[in-house]
């Protein structure tokens, strides 16, 4: 069974930074594009950006509005997936959710989101 | 990037009936959609993939069609538990995008 767990929101003042993890479980973790997609309070689902496998370049992509500031990175002998977030603004409140296609183009897999909260 | 435009914002129904939603992107995407069901407090749910081919475990009374820059996700004999929001998401092109999502309410 395909598991994605989050970890690591937490309150944070503007400006400040936080990472969170994404542990996978179920698939073969080293051959998978890893997502992350974001949810403001009531709002509707934001593609934040993603790591390629390895074995396809490994290199990130990101969505415009946080190039710069967030930082994808995957470590594949712990089956984890990160999202360093620095620069934080009051915008980047949201849900996060962990999510991948394994192997699919679709994303058929997602974690059950970790909070974070950027407030002064 | 590929804009993904749906219809209605919400709508009421009751169970029993069959709904239809739609969604338009803003240049041709083929049948690279997805669309996700989504219930309060619990993450996206994939129900189609390749804008028709049912997510395993997908109940029947959804299907998908479209193709090109229109695309429909219809439930027939809405169940209580398909009260939910629905987004469609173009896999096309880079970065990914969804529609702004479709509440589904009772009536």
């Amino acid at each position: 069974e395909v598991q994605l767990v989050e970890s690591g929101g937490d309150f944070v003042k503007p400006g400040g930074s936080l990472r969170l993890s994404c542990a996978a479980s179920g698939f073969t973790f080293a051959n998978a594009w890893m997502s992350w997609v974001r949810q403001a309070p009531g709002k509707g689902l934001q593609w934040v950006g993603r790591v390629k496998s390895k074995v396809d370049g490994g290199t990130a992509d990101y969505a415009t509005p946080v190039k710069g500031r967030l930082t994808i990175s995957r470590d594949d002998s712990k089956n984890m997936v990160y999202l360093q977030m620095s620069s934080l603004k009051t915008e980047d409140t949201a849900m996060y959710y962990c999510t991948t296609g394994a192997g699919s183009a679709y994303k058929r897999h997602w974690g059950q989101g970790t909070l974070v909260t950027v407030s002064s | 990037d590929i804009q993904m435009t749906q219809s209605p914002s919400s709508v009421s129904a009751s169970v029993g009936d069959r709904v239809t939603i739609t969604c338009r992107a803003s240049q041709g995407i083929s049948v690279w959609l997805a669309w996700f069901q989504q219930k309060p407090g619990k993450a996206p749910k994939l129900l189609i993939f390749a804008a028709s081919s049912l997510q395993s475990g997908v109940p029947s009374r959804f299907s998908g069609s479209g193709s090109g820059t229109d695309f429909t996700l219809t439930i027939n004999n809405l169940q209580p538990e398909d009260f939910a929001t629905y987004y469609c998401q173009q896999a096309h092109s880079f970065p990914p995008t969804f529609g702004q999502g479709t509440t589904l309410e009772i009536k």
